[in-house]
């Protein structure tokens, strides 16, 4: 595998579910982060991590709860989610932390809540 | 706060056509810019990016943008689409001070008519 891989590529759940976004990143970069795609609206940063250290929460609600076990694995855990989460989930990744990087992004996780 | 706004949703060329998709940004400082490929079911590809020096900006697959500070604007053009270049274009903008955040466009959709 090369780049940035992202498991399931598609995931329907209802608002009582528990389930959880993977992302793993295969080019050796020590930041990466979490968006949110949803139609009509630009992409919305959710969560940075920097060598696993989480440096920046862009307001996410609680229900998002993501974890960085190390610099080459991100995960998103969801729980009891609002139909207006439904959006594609972009994670990227980048050398070093900073908006001068430039980040790698992989598929994205389509995700319906029901 | 930086703001990116690409004006037009939609964009139908026909293939060998040239090809002109705008950007504006709001930004206090000189900004770095960047233009992303999203196609079907993918990720997003970095196309090129501006940090200084010279305004006209070679990128990938033939893509070229231009970042004119007077304007706020950093178009991207291509002289001439192929089939292949149907995809979403997204611009971005990143913030001084050391921070993480890119801020995104809305994106503009580009069809190519054969």
């Amino acid at each position: 595998e090369t780049g940035v891989t992202q498991t399931p590529r598609h995931l329907v759940m209802g608002m009582t579910n528990k389930k959880s976004l993977k992302c793993e990143q295969h080019l050796g970069h020590n930041a990466m982060y979490w968006y949110k795609q949803s139609a009509k609206k630009p992409l919305e940063l959710m969560f940075v991590y920097n060598f696993k250290e989480q440096t920046e929460n862009n307001s996410v609600p609680s229900r998002f709860s993501p974890e960085c076990p190390n610099s080459s694995h991100l995960f998103l855990h969801l729980h009891t989610l609002q139909p207006e989460d439904s959006a594609l989930y972009l994670c990227a990744s980048s050398q070093d932390r900073g908006y001068q990087e430039t980040q790698y992004f992989g598929p994205g996780t389509r995700l319906l809540v029901l | 706060a930086q703001s990116v706004t690409q004006p037009d949703i939609h964009i139908t060329v026909s293939e060998g056509a040239s090809l002109e998709l705008r950007c504006n940004y709001s930004y206090g400082a000189t900004p770095y810019l960047f233009w992303y490929v999203q196609s079907p079911g993918q990720g997003l590809q970095l196309l090129l990016k501006y940090f200084s020096g010279d305004t006209l900006v070679q990128g990938i697959k033939g893509f070229e943008a231009e970042f004119k500070r007077s304007q706020s604007s950093f178009n991207l053009r291509k002289p001439s689409v192929h089939w292949s270049d149907a995809a979403e274009y997204f611009c971005a903008v990143g913030a001084g001070g050391g921070g993480n955040k890119l801020t995104f466009g809305t994106g503009t959709q580009l069809k190519v008519e054969l």
